[in-house]
């Protein structure tokens, strides 16, 4: 079993409708969360990060955190061709000094 | 602030070849980090550092080396390039504190072992 994985994708939505991207973690000890969005070519940048139970709103951007069922889900409403992109998700566990990435799902949003 | 910077951009190695990817940041962070990224994957995580003078192993550390002599720089050797090798490579940097845990990369470095 993979530390992290995330929904194979890729994920295609049309423009204005809410993309919702998973991710689930095996170390139970994980403390932070964290989603990252890449374009192609480029490197990764944070869109945002949730520490405790619950939900995370920044802007079109909600964050999902269950740690009971080690899952952490990210949703983006109104969907824009803009937000189209690889994300990723990292989840900092027992070792403070590193965290670790899941494979990405590609997001694709049509106009 | 430049942030963190990568030389070189891009580069192509023969078999066997060794090279140093150099890594620079200039916001005073503790932590450094070097990732690799494959097609279609995500970051595996090569080597890391807490501080000047400390480093340790990643996921996959084998056929790579680093140092740490200063907060500044975290330079990447590559010894006897193999195809395996080739992939886009990303530093990475944070502080050790504050509220946000967050890690602010490089642009890359893309290589190429033939």
């Amino acid at each position: 079993q993979k530390e992290v994985e995330q929904n194979s994708g890729p994920l295609s939505v049309p423009e204005g409708a809410i993309a919702s991207l998973n991710c689930t973690y095996s170390d139970r000890g994980s403390q932070s969360f964290f989603w990252y969005r890449q374009y192609s070519g480029k490197s990764p940048e944070l869109i945002m990060f949730i520490y405790s139970n619950g939900d995370k709103e920044d802007g079109r951007f909600t964050a999902q955190l269950n740690k009971a069922s080690q899952y952490v889900s990210l949703l983006i409403r109104d969907s824009q061709p803009s937000d189209s992109a690889t994300y990723l998700c990292a989840v900092k566990g027992t070792n403070a000094g590193k965290s670790t990435f899941g494979d990405g799902t590609t997001l694709t949003v049509k106009p | 602030n430049a942030g963190v910077t990568q030389t070189p951009k891009f580069r192509i190695l023969k078999i066997g070849q060794s090279m140093t990817l150099q890594c620079a940041q200039d916001m005073n962070h503790n932590y450094m980090y070097w990732y690799r990224q494959d097609p279609g994957m995500g970051l595996k995580l090569i080597y890391y550092s807490v501080g000047a003078g400390i480093t340790d192993k990643g996921e996959v550390p084998n056929g790579y080396n680093v140092s740490r002599s200063t907060t500044e720089d975290f330079p990447l050797r590559l010894e006897l390039a193999a195809p395996s090798q080739t992939s886009v490579y990303f530093c990475a940097s944070r502080t050790s504190g504050g509220a946000v845990d967050t890690q602010y990369f490089g642009p890359g470095t893309r290589l190429t072992v033939l």
